[in-house]
């Protein structure tokens, strides 16, 4: 079993939905939980991070951890066109760089 | 301001050959990485180094090895190519207090027949 589980997708909306993207993982120790965004044939770029437990917004997107149920989500609303990528989740249980990725949900929002 | 450099974009290698991948940085981070994308597998750290001089392996290294040859150049090197290795392959750098947020190069895509 992977210690990250991402549902590969792909997912398709139509533009103006909320789209929720998961990730649960078993390892306990992780601490901290990124979001990255990849557009097709670019590297990876960081989207939004969350130490420990909680949410995080940051303008269309908003982050949440729950640590007691290992599983973590993406939101974004009003999605848009320019959204259409792979979103990849990412967690580490120290700050020395060493990221466990998500397979990637591969996400398509149609005008 | 390049970012992160990655040499070659594209390469197709037979089964035995060796090459080296080069990733160059201009953003004056401590730290470089590379990863390994496959479908279905998402990224996978192959090795690390935290500043110049140090290098860790991740989770995949078996078939790689690698030099940080000074602080800007972190390259990968395949000493006998298998089909396994056909992948896209990722440098990133970071800073050393903020490892979490990296900094990806735009990938090579490597061919093993």
């Amino acid at each position: 079993q992977k210690e990250v589980e991402q549902d590969p997708g792909p997912l398709s909306v139509p533009e103006g939905a909320i789209v929720s993207l998961n990730c649960t993982y078993s390892n306990s120790a992780f601490q901290y939980f990124m979001w990255y965004r990849q557009y097709s044939r670019k590297g990876p770029e960081l989207l939004m991070y969350t130490y420990s437990s909680g949410n995080k917004e940051d303008g269309r997107f908003t982050a949440q951890v729950d640590k007691s149920s290992k599983y973590i989500s993406l939101f974004i609303r009003d999605s848009q066109p320019s959204d259409s990528a792979t979103y990849l989740c990412a967690m580490s249980g120290d700050n020395t760089g060493k990221l466990i990725f998500g397979q990637g949900t591969t996400l398509q929002v149609k005008p | 301001n390049a970012g992160v450099t990655q040499t070659p974009k594209f390469q197709v290698l037979k089964t035995g050959q060796s090459m080296t991948l080069q990733c160059a940085q201009d953003m004056n981070h401590n730290s470089m990485y590379w990863y390994r994308q496959d479908p279905g597998m998402g990224l996978r750290l192959i090795y690390y180094s935290a500043s110049e001089g140090t290098t860790d392996k991740g989770e995949v290294p078996n078939g790689y090895n690698v030099s940080r040859l000074n602080k800007r150049e972190f390259s990968l090197r395949l000493e006998s190519a298998a089909p396994s290795q056909t992948s896209v392959y990722f440098c990133a750098t970071s800073t050393s207090g903020r490892a979490i947020e990296q900094f990806f190069g735009p990938g090579t895509r490597l061919t093993v027949l």
